[in-house]
């Protein structure tokens, strides 16, 4: 069956410009997550989503971060005025609920590079 | 606040050998501890997990145990492959609600034919 998605696969900005990362979680999937993964670096969590809830975006380094997901499903990231240190892979991920449903299926990621 | 830490941060075998990874926690009520799997520009791949009501989980060549008191999990690679070669992610699931996963830094293992 079809596994997470995200697109673009990669992102090349000009410091300052807006960009917008999309997520297609496994269907069903009640639980999203994005996480930002520095190179070298192991991935760090960004903000989560029950359904369309956002119910902790604790990760989020600035107010230039905003995540949604209006009807339940995808998921969009968007970096306002982004900047040289906003550059990273950035990582969706989606679970089932339910004891079992604690495993994170990963997407590929949109590696995004500010210039 | 909540922390993973994890050794070596590079690793080099010979195929065949064994391989150890090592990874401690600072959340003491965390209760699932997954390991990821990442070949280069790769998404992570979920390759053993276990949760804290058990001590050790083996499946094939992989092995991880778990000690709670000690806040200390590891992973063990028997029989190493070529292909194994990869980015190996230890993660634990932060008990203040919601499942977020807090990695390590990740070791590098090169297996050498």
């Amino acid at each position: 069956g079809a596994g997470v998605s995200q697109s673009p696969r990669y992102k090349v900005a000009k410091r300052g410009q807006d960009v917008a990362l999309r997520c297609d979680p496994i269907s069903g999937h009640v639980s999203l997550f994005w996480y930002q993964q520095a190179l070298g670096q192991g991935p760090e969590f960004l903000t989560y989503f029950q359904n369309e809830a956002q119910l902790d975006k604790s990760g989020l380094p600035s107010d230039r971060f905003f995540a949604e997901r209006p009807e339940g499903s995808v998921s969009t990231l968007k970096i306002q005025r982004t900047q040289q240190e906003d550059s990273a892979v950035y990582l969706c991920a989606s679970s089932a609920q339910g004891a079992v449903g604690n495993e994170q299926f990963f997407g590929p990621g949109t590696r995004l590079t500010v210039l | 606040g909540e922390n993973v830490e994890q050794h070596p941060s590079t690793l080099s075998v010979q195929e065949g050998d064994s391989a150890v990874i090592k990874c401690t926690y600072s959340d003491s009520a965390s209760n699932y501890f997954p390991w990821y799997k990442q070949e280069l520009g790769k998404r992570p791949q979920l390759i053993i997990d276990i949760r804290s009501n058990v001590g050790e989980k083996k499946d094939q060549r992989i092995a991880v145990t778990l000690n709670k008191t000690a806040k200390h999990f590891s992973l063990h690679i028997t029989e190493t492959q070529p292909e194994d070669s990869a980015v190996y992610f230890c993660a634990a699931m932060y008990s203040g609600g919601y499942n977020k996963l807090i990695f390590g830094a990740g070791t590098r293992l090169a297996v050498h034919p």
